[in-house]
Formats: C-alpha cells, structure tokens, sequence
C-alpha cells in the first residue's frame, strides 16, 4: 500500500515571504505522479502542481514549484512571494502510474499573514 | 461545462436513517471515486469505479454502496448512518489511465449524523 506523510498538521509565513510545505511518501512503484491540492475555506479542491515521477525536471507553476526527491521520497511545495489568497489547507497526493487511485496526506494548514 | 456535480451541500440525518448523496460529471470520465474528509485524517477513500457496472472498494467502504449504470453519474448510498459518518464527502472523476492524469473534484457534502 502507498503512504503520504504530511509531517507539518499547520504552518504560518508573512506575506510576501517564501515557504515550503514538506511531503513524504512510501511506494514500490517506479511510475507514478505527485500533487499538491488546494483546500481553500470554500472547501473547493484546487489543483496546485503535478509531478511525473519519470521526470527529474522539477514542475513549477508561476509562483509554486516542488522539490521532488525520487530516491529520498519526497515531494515539497515551494510557495514564493506568499499572498493573503494562499490561506488554505494543501495536501500532498500520490497516484500509481497504473490506476487512477489517489493517496492523500492528512493536510497542512498554512495561514499567510498580512 | 459543469464538471463534477455534487448534491446536497448540506445534510443533516438521525442515526439509523438512509439517504444517497448524488454525484454526476459531464466529462465522460470512465473514472469515479468517492472520499471522505475528516479533520487530521486528510481523505480517504471510500469506494471507485473504472467504468459503468464495475465499482470496488477503497480504504473505507463499510456502511457505504455505490454503483455505476452510466458514465455519468456515481450516487453514494449510507444504509443506515450513524454518528461516525459525519463527515465532509467529496466525488471525484478522472480520465481511466492517460498522460495528464488529475482528478477533478465536487464541492463538496458536508453530513451531519446526529
């Protein structure tokens, strides 16, 4: 069975100011993708960034990048330039490149404040 | 383009009572799943489908049914709920394998069992 270990239950950082989210998962697997989700207060999941396992590249979008460690097994967001709209729970997911099945993390709580 | 419909948002039920939360996407994914999501636990997985006539079961299946006759749609069904089925409970659908896999997501039911 797959694992996601989110090791940081809440987290803070000034606005503006950068922050990393931590990320650790336990597979067998040798393809597979990586997710960070988006859980603002409307409770609306939101697509952050995603991570194929066969790319060393690691994926950024505008300001979220990720830290992808393959051998180590980790997978950390990167959020740049912290803005009040960031404040939401983010989780970390994993899905096997053979099914559609999704592993969650239990979350962290990340306030920006201003 | 409605996505993925979830209703209701909001349920309140006595223990012992039964009741189907609805879900329907208009993406013609052959993937359906359903989660829930329980403070500190992140989500878990209930019970999926690949495909219209074929469901299985996720983390979390017992006092849950599901079943698929279309594509589109993926109701949940608590047979007799009880107070630890409170909880928030998200649908989500996928395309079945694919390069760009993501799940879309409902907004959400938040159950209340009293």
């Amino acid at each position: 069975a797959q694992t996601v270990t989110q090791s940081q239950p809440e987290m803070s950082v000034q606005e503006a100011e950068t922050v990393t989210l931590s990320c650790t998962y336990d597979t067998s697997e040798n393809n597979y993708y990586l997710f960070w989700y988006k859980q603002p207060p409307s409770r609306q999941m939101i697509l952050v960034i995603r991570q194929e396992a066969y790319k060393q590249q690691n994926a950024t979008e505008n300001r979220f990048s990720v830290n992808f460690q393959k051998a180590a097994k980790s997978f950390s967001l990167k959020i740049s330039d912290s803005q009040l709209g960031d404040t939401a729970m983010y989780f970390c997911a994993f899905m096997k490149n053979t099914g559609n099945q999704f592993y969650f993390g239990t979350g962290t709580s990340l306030t920006v404040i201003p | 383009n409605a996505g993925v419909t979830q209703t209701p948002k909001f349920q309140v039920l006595k223990t012992g009572q039964s009741m189907t939360l609805q879900c329907a996407q208009d993406m013609n994914h052959e993937y359906m799943s359903w989660y829930r999501q329980d403070p500190g636990m992140g989500l878990r997985l209930i019970h999926y489908s690949v495909g219209a006539g074929i469901t299985d079961q996720g983390e979390v299946p017992n006092g849950y049914n599901v079943s698929r006759s279309t594509t589109e749609d993926f109701p949940l069904r608590l047979l007799s709920a009880a107070p630890s089925q409170t909880s928030v409970y998200f649908c989500a659908s996928g395309r079945k394998g694919g390069t760009n896999e993501k799940l879309f997501f409902g907004s959400g039911t938040q159950l209340s069992v009293l």
